[in-house]
């Protein structure tokens, strides 16, 4: 399986800075999509980026894709308490294969 | 307002005994999926369907089963093959393999 490894595993910081978490995958993909779960709930799709792009912006969202290092980065800007939790990237695959692998996620905990 | 309704919120369940788990959606979309997340896990998948009728085994399918009679329900009934039941249960719907999903709110299995 194509499956998307965040990096790091919990990050923290300081309201107003800004949160950069990385995503590696295995094989080839159609497109890369990154969402939020928190506590509790399910996840919520942020944003796709799909092979042949290369940078993706929605609002304070910032996603870039390597394909030729096979990964993805998903930064935040300004973050806000609001922001914390925790982020999972999903790599939709070639090939006829089209379902989403995701990874661990990224713990994030955005402190006051 | 459209969305996914997942029931019960919390399950318990007794040795040898099945359970079904309840996933409705009146967004509309074609596809369904049901994942499995362990704590501190990405998510893993259990069954697919792309259409009415039809449904797919994803990586983790022993000890589960499905059914889709209906576009908008997709139920997974955990069976007594399912030898370490307990996890967070996720159902997600989308207008196609590959595209953005929508997941709803999760029903929390666990052992009596």
């Amino acid at each position: 399986s194509q499956q998307g490894e965040e990096d790091p595993q919990a990050l923290s910081i300081q309201e107003g800075e800004n949160a950069t978490m990385n995503c590696s995958y295995k094989t080839s993909i159609n497109n890369l999509q990154w969402y939020r779960q928190n506590s509790g709930r399910g996840l919520v799709h942020l944003i796709l980026i799909r092979s042949n792009e290369r940078e993706k912006h929605s609002g304070r969202l910032r996603v870039t894709l390597d394909t030729s290092k096979k990964s993805s980065s998903l930064l935040i800007t300004a973050s806000r308490a609001a922001d914390t939790a925790s982020y999972f990237c999903a790599a939709s695959g070639g090939a006829g294969s089209y379902q989403l692998t995701f990874g661990k996620g990224t713990k994030l905990s955005v402190i006051p | 307002d459209g969305g996914i309704t997942q029931s019960p919120k919390y399950l318990f369940r007794k040795e040898g005994q099945n359970v079904t788990l309840s996933c409705e959606q009146n967004l509309n979309h074609d596809a369904m999926y049901w994942y499995r997340q362990d704590p501190g896990q990405g998510l893993r998948l259990i069954y697919y369907s792309q259409i009415v009728n039809d449904f797919q085994k994803g990586d983790i399918a022993e000890g589960y089963s499905v059914s889709r009679e209906k576009k908008e329900s997709f139920p997974l009934t955990v069976t007594s093959a399912q030898k370490n039941p307990t996890a967070f249960y996720l159902c997600a719907s989308s207008n196609g393999l590959g595209q953005p999903q929508h997941f709803g709110d999760g029903t929390r299995l666990s052992i009596l």
